[in-house]
């Protein structure tokens, strides 16, 4: 199975600051169609997760323009460019190059 | 409005059987492949099975393998899990997702989850 780790797992973050969330994999995830299999997910308290970013870089309709997905291969960056106090929660990495998908960790971000 | 409603989750003592639906809505249902994600009280997101669009192919976590059978009825629109021998560690919100159509664009849709409890 592939292995997400995230990091860091807790991000206290100031509204209106940047802010970034690292994820790797123990194996590349470029398929070789070149598309590569990284997605990132948002889950709110209470809430059920939400897709933010497929494909390491598309964001998912109705996602803020703040919020941007970067990387190749086995390292993969989320960047949200200034902090909104909605924007709490715990964000996930799910690689989807083969099954089993699986997840990161998660990072929870909340306000400082 | 594209929906997914889950339902079918309780108590269950362990070793006892459920079956979770997912109603789909406002989409065309059989375009699309599904997926069931759980999560644990307090913990992070588990994938538990894949289903394509026409049941071609069908996927499971490695550890769910026997105890967990997924299936859909594309004239329902709904998609199922069962699941069997039911243990402690199954206790968790199971969510099901919308998946790809004609190309990979992340788990689009998500359900509000159903919870299922696994105690004597």
């Amino acid at each position: 199975d592939i292995v997400m780790t995230q990091s860091p797992l807790s991000l206290p973050v100031t509204p209106g600051e940047p802010a970034s969330i690292s994820c790797r994999s123990n194996q590349s995830l470029l398929h070789s169609n070149g598309n590569t299999y990284l997605d990132w997910y948002q889950q709110k308290p209470g809430q059920s997760p939400q897709l933010l970013i497929s494909l390491v870089s598309h964001r998912a309709s109705g996602v803020p323009d703040r919020f941007s997905g970067s990387g190749s291969g086995t390292d993969f960056t989320l960047k949200i460019s200034r902090v909104e106090a909605e924007d709490v929660g715990v964000f996930y990495c799910m690689q989807a190059l083969q099954t089993p998908r699986t997840f990161g960790q998660g990072t929870k971000v909340d306000i400082k | 409005e594209v929906q997914l409603v889950e339902s079918g989750g309780g108590l269950v003592k362990p070793g006892g059987s459920l079956r979770l639906s997912c109603a789909a809505s406002g989409f065309t249902f059989s375009d699309y492949s599904m997926n069931w994600v759980r999560q644990a009280p307090g913990k992070g997101l588990e994938w538990v099975s894949y289903i394509s669009s026409r049941s071609s192919f069908i996927f499971y976590a490695d550890s769910l393998k026997g105890r967990f059978t997924v299936s859909r009825d594309n004239a329902q629109n709904s998609l199922y899990l069962q699941i069997n021998s039911l243990r402690a560690e199954d206790t968790a919100v199971y969510y099901c997702a919308r998946g790809a159509r004609d190309s990979y664009n992340g788990l689009d849709v998500w359900g509000q989850g159903t919870t299922v409890s696994v105690s004597s």
